[in-house]
Order: C-alpha cells, then structure tokens, then sequence
C-alpha cells in the first residue's frame, strides 16, 4: 500500500515552454502533498506544500508564479513549471502524506518515483 | 528551527557486514517522528524505517533497526547482513506532528562484495 505515482518520469522541453507534472496517490486518500527539487548527490529541498481544495504554501525563495501548484483532489497534485529555462532543469518529486486512519498513519510521507526535468 | 545531521557523507560496508549511520538533530519538541528513507540509483525515495519519539523501544524492520537516544537527539540506523542491494543513499529526516520533513544532507552507503 501507500503508493505515489509520477508522470512523465523525463521530459525534455525547449526554454520557454511550459511542463506539466502529475503525482497521484494510488491507493490512499493525501489531504497534503508536498513537491522537492533535488540536484545530484544532495539532499531533497522543499518547493511547496499543497492542500486539497487549497493554495500551496510556497517555501521562501520559491517563485509561486513559476511553479504553480494545483491539488485538485484527494488523489492528484499538479506541479507547472512556466516558461521553463536550463536553470529549471533538475529531479523533482512529489510525496504524499496520508489521511488519518488509512496506511502508515498521517505523519509519513510516500514518495513518488521523480521526474527529471530538462530544458533545452 | 529544527536541523537534522548526517556527519558521514560516505560510508562502505563489506557484504554480510553490519554498518551504522549516524544521524543527530536539534529541537525543543517533546512530540515527534523520525525517519530513515533510502534513495538507491533509481531515485525513487524509500521509507526504510520510522520511529515516534514517545516511544522508547527502538524500531526495527528485518535488517534494519535504530538506536534511538532521545536525550541525545541521536537516531542511528544499523543494517545488518549487508546486501549489495543495500547500497544507496540514506537519508534521516525528522518530523514534528503536522509538520513538514526536515531531511539531513544524506550518507551515500557502498557495498562492497
């Protein structure tokens, strides 16, 4: 149980466009999902926090009209990468904290496989 | 503000061996978890083990077990019989209830045969 999915787990855009990535909860409702950015051979940042049917809350340095958060519902959550540029390449991964009484209990995060972004 | 430590960015473990990463962390909270997650090649995070810190007994999953000394905000994890699947890195991270994760920089773990 407690499994996140990712997609697409690589994309290559051009600079400028705009990419989209989906994380789903598969078998277990997430009020809360969080989104990191991870550079090679270092530890997971926080992006945001996102709750269902609420704006993200963005860490401090965080462009909020760059990544835009959207959390739909209790089983996906939507990371926009707008206008992206080279600097935006990266690994970024979701995760999902579970709703009380379903597997693992609230206060552990599941992780999503990442995607690997790169811009061109 | 909470901080997490992982004073050891490399370690190696012969096969069938035991090894032990280090993990320390600072906070005034009386409640909260804490984690181990390991992130082998394919990147994908892992949770490897989790303990609540109002309990005293230490947690153990299989091969993987932790020395948990709240006094000394201290939070290792042991793995025993070392398998060269073992080999990732392995980060701690902490949590107070409701709160977001605070991860430390990682120990990349290698396994050697």
């Amino acid at each position: 149980g407690a499994v996140v999915s990712q997609h697409p787990s690589r994309v290559i855009c051009k600079s400028g466009t705009s990419v989209k990535i989906e994380c789903r909860s598969l078998d277990f409702q997430a009020t809360t999902m969080f989104w990191y950015r991870q550079f090679p051979k270092q530890s997971l940042m926080l992006m945001a926090t996102s709750n269902e049917g609420s704006k993200a809350t963005y860490e401090q340095g965080v462009e909020k009209d760059k990544f835009l958060i959207n959390h739909a519902s209790l089983t996906l959550s939507t990371l926009t990468v707008t206008s992206a540029h080279p600097e935006d390449s990266s690994f970024y991964i979701c995760s999902a904290g579970a709703v009380p009484g379903t597997s693992g209990g609230w206060d552990t995060q599941y992780f999503g496989p990442g995607t690997r972004l790169t811009v061109l | 503000a909470q901080t997490v430590t992982q004073s050891q960015p490399e370690m190696s473990v012969q096969e069938a061996e035991t090894v032990t990463l280090s993990c320390t962390y600072d906070t005034s909270e009386s409640d909260y978890y804490l984690f181990w997650y390991k992130q082998p090649p394919s990147r994908q995070m892992i949770l490897v083990i989790r303990q609540e810190a109002y309990k005293q007994q230490n947690a153990t999953e299989n091969r993987f077990s932790v020395n948990f000394q709240k006094a000394a905000k201290s939070f290792s994890l042991k793995i025993s019989d070392s398998q060269l699947g073992d080999a990732a890195m392995y980060f701690c991270a902490y949590r107070k209830y409701g709160n977001k994760l605070v991860f430390g920089a990682g120990t990349i773990l290698r396994v050697k045969s």
